[in-house]
This record gives C-alpha cells, structure tokens and sequence, in this order.
C-alpha cells in the first residue's frame, strides 16, 4: 500500500523560472493538499484539490496554481520564481468519503532552492 | 495571521518522564484538533487527534487534552522515550467546503537518555 510520493526530492532554479511538482495520493485517498514549509516554521496551507479543481486556497499570490488528474494525482506550479519561495514542499491526501474528521498523510517533500 | 502558536521552540525531558507540548489557537470555527511529529528528511506523520466535542483523547503513551473555553491543547507523552525525539506540529482544521488546515510552528522535543 503505496503512500503519498512526491516527486523530484531535491529541485534548484533561479529567479523568474517557473517549477511543476508532482504528488501523487495514498492509494483510496481522492483529496490533495498543498503545503509550504520554510525554515524553522510549520508548513502553510496552500490549496486543496478534489474532484479535480481547486476547493480552498491559502495566502498565497497567483504565482500557486495547481491541478488535479481524474487518477487524483496532482501538481504545484510556481511561475516567477523569487528567493522567497525558496521551502520544503508537502503534499498530503486524504479521503473524502470517510469524512470530514480525518487526519492528512504527508509526503516527504520536495526542497525547492531557488538561486 | 497566526491561528495556531505553538510558543515553545524546544523542550527537553529526561527518559521516562512526562512530555507536555503546548498549543494556542484563536479561530473559534477549528473543530478538530491533530498532532503531527516530524522527523529530519521526512513528512509529518499523523500521531493523535480530537474533535471539539471532546475534552481528551488517549492512545497509548499519547494524550491529547483540549481545553475549547481556553482555547488550548496539549500533547502529554508519558513515559518518554528517546525516539521521541522529533519536531511536533499542532494543527487545527475546519471545514468549508474543504478542509482547511492551519499548522502552528513546531516544538521540538528532546528526550535525553
């Protein structure tokens, strides 16, 4: 039984790129959360995916966006890229059908530095 | 907007004593209350939760105690263990539509042997 993977691990890029990345659920999981978390910090609720579109969305700019494939996988995308963004990235999956009272499992994150 | 404040960065137990980590939110709509612990190089894993309706749930070693008029929480790990020793996140969530999360920064634990 497949947790939630995340995928790259490790990424670098430089100002003004723009960064795609993967997760994909724990298996019989249909919900997907993006997270943000800086040094030292906790992680910072992005957006939440079910049903293939965006349902709640966190103090984040425009430059998040994200989508969601009907095999309920999902992608973060950041367009113009700044120092700042420069954190750990989690995803986390949950079920809908089980309830609303149900804890996230949490990928290992991607570490995004940005140059 | 700090929702969820964890006050205490650290905290440092001798084995076999009691842990207690501590968590303030402000939100009146958060109705479930979660307990994460993270190791370094790995995603938070879920160790305990509680509904609103409740005032204390236990498993194990683990309790979680919720205080709603105070708006407080607390994690107590009797007996510590050295592999313990981890970042705890408190989280508090509620649902509009979809499930909103909010982490507080962590406290991390120290169980020295």
């Amino acid at each position: 039984d497949a947790g939630v993977t995340q995928s790259p691990t490790h990424l670098i890029k430089t100002r003004g790129q723009q960064v795609t990345l993967r997760c994909s659920p724990k298996s019989g999981h249909d919900t997907v959360s993006w997270y943000q978390q800086a040094l030292g910090q906790g992680p910072q609720f992005i957006f939440q995916y079910y049903e293939e579109e965006e349902r709640q969305r966190g103090n984040f700019p425009d430059r998040f966006s994200g989508h969601q494939y009907p095999n309920y996988s999902s992608e973060l995308n950041v367009n113009a890229l700044l120092l700042g963004d420069s954190a750990l990235y989690l995803c986390a999956s949950s079920s809908r059908k089980v309830g609303k009272s149900q804890p996230q499992h949490f990928g290992d994150g991607t570490r995004l530095s940005i140059l | 907007d700090q929702q969820v404040k964890q006050n205490s960065p650290s905290l440092s137990v001798q084995e076999g004593r009691i842990s207690i980590l501590n968590c303030d939110y402000t939100n009146s709509m958060f109705d479930y209350f979660l307990w994460y612990k993270k190791y370094p190089a790995e995603g938070p894993t879920f160790l305990i939760s509680i509904s609103s309706i409740k005032d204390k749930n236990e498993d194990g070693r683990f309790t979680v105690f919720l205080n709603k008029s105070a708006k407080h929480l607390s994690l107590h790990i009797v007996p510590s263990q050295p592999g313990d020793s981890a970042v705890y996140f408190c989280a508090a969530s509620y649902y509009t539509g979809g499930f909103k999360t909010i982490f507080g920064a962590g406290t991390r634990l120290f169980v020295k042997a």
